[in-house]
């Protein structure tokens, strides 16, 4: 079963413009990932939070996490045409040390130029 | 580095038939994670194999398999195809050590039964 909701499910923006997608999950967590996919293809790795982190950058994005609340928001600032791609946040949810990610259902952002 | 190679990318299969997907993981991983992606269910953990042993396995038939080799080669099979396996099947490798950390993504399978 899927661990999080990402919402929104769609976004749709223009070029330059702000995109916040948020995610949530539902039990204890070691650690949050995002991850972007382009159209059908792998999925690329964007950035990391731990679970005793609130906040961390890289570039335009912007990840914040309140495990209080069990969310999590990824925000890409001055958005580009090339942002357009589908997101997920996965959570690793097992205690322990193993690979496994729960996926999101994931946000598809369209960026118009 | 090289990266997460899958192959093959694309597979057509009749219902019935059974079929293999490759990945090899990046050098000096060790964890190889199988996942399945439908339009319907999105993304899916099957299983994750670390220095040949299954270390964990989802919620999917007996019919989907895996094994992992002594090179941290992964093959995953399924047999007797149905209609609903038709999916894009993702593999990820990772150091596989300690908490879970950044996974690296193959290209993927797209697995099309007809």
């Amino acid at each position: 079963s899927q661990q999080g909701e990402e919402d929104p499910q769609a976004l749709s923006i223009q070029e330059g413009e702000n995109a916040t997608m948020n995610c949530s999950y539902k039990t204890s967590i070691n650690n949050l990932q995002w991850y972007r996919q382009n159209s059908g293809r792998g999925l690329v790795h964007l950035i990391l939070i731990r679970s005793n982190e609130r906040e961390k950058h890289s570039g335009r994005l912007r990840v914040t996490l309140d495990t209080s609340k069990k969310s999590s928001s990824l925000l890409i600032t001055a958005s580009r045409a090339a942002d357009t791609a589908s997101y997920f946040c996965a959570t690793d949810a097992v205690p322990g040390n193993t690979g496994k990610l729960i996926f999101g259902q994931g946000t598809t952002l369209q960026v118009k130029p | 580095k090289a990266g997460v190679t899958q192959t093959p990318r694309y597979l057509i299969k009749t219902r019935g038939q059974q079929v293999t997907l490759s990945c090899s993981p990046i050098s000096g991983h060790r964890s190889v994670s199988w996942y399945q992606q439908t339009p319907g269910q999105g993304l899916q953990f099957l299983f994750e194999y670390f220095s040949e042993t299954q270390r964990n396995k989802g919620n999917f038939p007996g019919r989907f398999s895996g094994r992992q080799f002594s090179n941290s080669r992964s093959e995953m099979n399924v047999s007797t195809l149905e209609l609903g396996d038709s999916a894009l099947y993702l593999c990820a490798s990772s150091p596989g050590q300690g908490v879970a950390t950044e996974a690296f993504f193959g290209q993927g399978t797209r697995l099309t039964v007809v």
